[in-house]
């Protein structure tokens, strides 16, 4: 069985980093496009980031110079090193498994790990 | 702001059938593969639809996907208070550095 469980999340304030994590089982994370969705309070979902099978990796404007994505394929973990963090970046973050057939979609994603930047 | 639009909500009634559009251009809707995700408080999000109108397997058949020029749609038959939640869209966007791009989310309430 696919599972996916993020930690990580917690309270830190502006300027900050923070680590997330995404523990998968059921499926190796090597060679899998793995990604992180957001969703901040009370808003929609915004994609965050992609890490291709390579391991050359894609960022929303949002987010790019100051989030790393990365994977440990030994543990079988995905990561976000989330650096300067800003009172816009609190929300629930999901790391989501992409598939691809015709189309690209996210076929299992993890239940979520809130981050909240505040002073 | 969204990339791609949906209604905020949507309503019905127990039993009924709902639609949730989700309007694009053509660097996303209108040239990419639509997929469509169920959100309930404190559940990982569910994939409902991939590839405009493909379900995976242990989604029901009231969920159904369409997609026509620019607009996709989520249609879902057979009400249940259980359906009760928030519904994205979501596809790539071509465009140079948008990646992948979702709607703003529709609540749908079963009355």
């Amino acid at each position: 069985e696919v599972q996916l469980v993020e930690s990580g999340g917690g309270l830190i304030q502006p300027g900050g980093s923070l680590r997330l994590s995404c523990a998968a089982s059921g499926f190796s994370v090597s060679g899998t496009y793995m990604n992180w969705v957001r969703q901040a309070p009370g808003k929609g979902l915004e994609w965050v980031a992609i890490i291709y099978s390579g391991d050359s990796a894609f960022y929303a404007d949002s987010v790019k110079g100051r989030f790393t994505i990365s994977r440990d394929n030994y543990r079988n973990t995905l990561y976000l090193q989330m650096n300067s963090l800003r009172a816009d970046d609190t929300a629930v973050y999901f790391c989501a498994r992409q598939a691809y057939t015709s189309g690209y979609y996210f076929d299992y994603w993890g239940q979520g790990t809130l981050v909240t930047v505040s002073s | 702001q969204s990339v791609l639009t949906q209604p905020p909500s949507v309503s019905a009634a127990p039993g009924q059938k709902v639609t949730i559009s989700c309007s694009g251009s053509s660097s996303n809707v209108g040239n990419n593969y639509v997929s469509w995700y169920q959100l309930l408080p404190g559940t990982a999000p569910k994939l409902l639809i991939y590839d405009d109108n493909k379900r995976p397997s242990g989604i029901p058949d009231r969920f159904s996907g369409s997609k026509s020029g620019t607009s996709a749609t989520l249609g879902i038959t057979g009400l249940q208070t259980g359906d009760e939640a928030d519904y994205y869209c979501g596809t790539w966007d071509s465009s140079l550095s948008a990646g992948l791009v979702f709607g703003g989310g529709t609540k749908l309430t079963v009355l």
